[in-house]
């Protein structure tokens, strides 16, 4: 059992939007920032969302992240093949003092 | 780009030991937070532990505390992670990951070490 919260799947056709969310309590996203991982299993998690909205450089502005109150989200606006992964929200938990991973959403282009 | 190389991972039985480690292609890391991530099959990503960027500060999932310790030597550009009193439950590949955005922004990965617990 996760301490943050996520649907187990989500889909969408090519050129649509999806959004995955990501529910916590006030020790963790409610305190502190979010950050959004896409992960195909054996290859390297990699940052698609940081600090909440932030996104790194390299990857796309269809990527976007947004938190209210202790629930984030992350939104995927013209959904292509590429994006389909894991799709990972974590946040430090202030009374577990360490970082806490949702547990994940396959995200299906059909 | 940096580049994060792990090694280490095995097949040990119950109860035994191992040592990963993490060598970093440069010495910018040195100024990050560093962790281990582990994915066991089937399951999600789960932090496994931190450390600041001097060493002095560690914390631990509860899952490992008392059984592994996170280390790291900036002259050597490498983290570590002392793996002892093994269960079949930390079958996983482990990843290391660099912050460089907050305490839980890891944005550089290692292509993961995979530790097998088995009898």
């Amino acid at each position: 059992q996760s301490v943050l919260t996520q649907s187990p799947s989500a889909s969408g056709t090519p050129g649509q939007s999806v959004s995955i969310s990501c529910s916590g309590s006030s020790s963790n996203i409610g305190s502190n920032t979010v950050s959004w991982f896409q992960h195909l299993p054996g290859t390297a998690p990699r940052l698609v969302v940081y600090k909440n909205n932030q996104r790194p450089s390299g990857v796309p502005d269809r990527f976007s992240g947004s938190k209210s109150g202790t629930s984030a989200s992350l939104a995927i606006s013209g959904l292509q093949s590429e994006d389909e992964a894991d799709y990972y929200c974590a946040a430090w938990d202030d009374g577990l003092s360490g970082v806490v991973f949702g547990g994940g959403t396959k995200l299906t282009v059909l | 780009e940096v580049q994060l190389v792990e090694s280490g991972g095995a097949l040990v039985q119950p109860g035994g030991s191992l040592r990963l480690s993490c060598a970093s292609s440069e010495s910018t890391l040195s100024s990050r937070w560093m962790h281990w991530v582990r994915h066991a099959p089937g399951k999600g990503l789960v932090w496994v532990s931190r450390i600041d960027s001097g060493g002095s500060e560690t914390n631990y999932a509860d899952s490992v505390k008392g059984r592994f310790t996170i280390s790291r030597d900036n002259a050597k550009n490498t983290l570590y992670l002392q793996m002892n009193s093994l269960r079949v439950e930390d079958t996983a590949v482990y990843y290391c990951a660099g912050a460089r955005f907050g305490r839980n922004g890891m944005d550089v990965w290692g292509q993961g070490t995979t530790v097998t617990v088995s009898s």
